[in-house]
């Protein structure tokens, strides 16, 4: 039972380069989400995804790119990378349940990411 | 906006003291809570979840619409409960578009 498994674990990438990171679920949970996680800032949502083909914004989305071309994978794509984006990223993935709190978002061991 | 407020950035007990950690939230809707723990070295997960009203570990933690909080609690505190902890609030009624609090890391010293 893997879960939700992120790659790479570590990353360091230089100003300008573009990456992606990859996020897989094996639960055919409807709903994944990228977050960033800084320091003292607590895990912010960078884009979501309701289902295959479905993807929309969250409240830091610049620079980043996403697709969902599979229930299973939802890869995150840094176009141009800046030290800003120096982080540590998780995926995540629920069951697609609005109105029904006994859902639980199941994460990914996360992926931290240097830009120098 | 919604917005989840975690005042302490550490907390730190001894065993066997009763523990709290605060949380307060900001929505005018009907939010959904929850309480989310990352031990050192593991993965993000669900410790509890407000509309399940259960304890988890000895955990609890009550909604308090009025005061609009949603503090997590335990009576005697052990070694193993040491972990970051984050209440987290959904506007969706799920687990979908999660919004965090800056987290509490809990410290409890033998």
């Amino acid at each position: 039972n893997a879960g939700v498994t992120q790659t790479p674990k570590f990353q360091v990438l230089k100003t300008g380069q573009s990456m992606t990171l990859q996020c897989a679920q094996d639960m055919n949970h409807e709903y994944m989400s990228w977050y960033r996680q800084d320091p003292g800032m607590g895990l912010r949502l960078i884009h979501y995804s309701v289902g295959a083909g479905i993807t929309d914004q969250g409240e830091v989305p610049n620079g980043y790119n996403v697709s969902r071309s599979t229930t299973e994978d939802f890869p995150l794509r840094l176009l141009s990378a800046a030290p800003s984006q120096t982080s540590v990223y998780f995926c995540a993935s629920s069951s697609y349940s609005p109105g029904t709190a006994n859902t639980e978002a199941f994460f990914g061991q996360g992926t931290r990411l240097t830009v120098v | 906006a919604q917005r989840v407020t975690q005042p302490e950035k550490l907390l730190s007990v001894f065993k066997g003291a009763p523990v709290e950690l605060k949380c307060n939230y900001s929505y005018s809707g009907s939010p959904e809570l929850f309480w989310y723990v990352q031990y050192s070295r593991q993965r993000l997960q669900l410790l509890l979840r407000h509309i399940s009203r259960e304890s988890i570990k000895g955990f609890t933690a009550d909604l308090n619409k009025g005061e609009t909080s949603f503090h997590l609690k335990k009576p005697f505190a052990q070694e193993e409960d040491s972990a970051m902890y984050y209440c987290a609030l959904s506007t969706q009624g799920g687990s979908e578009k999660l919004v965090f609090g800056k987290g509490t890391k809990l410290t409890v010293n033998p």
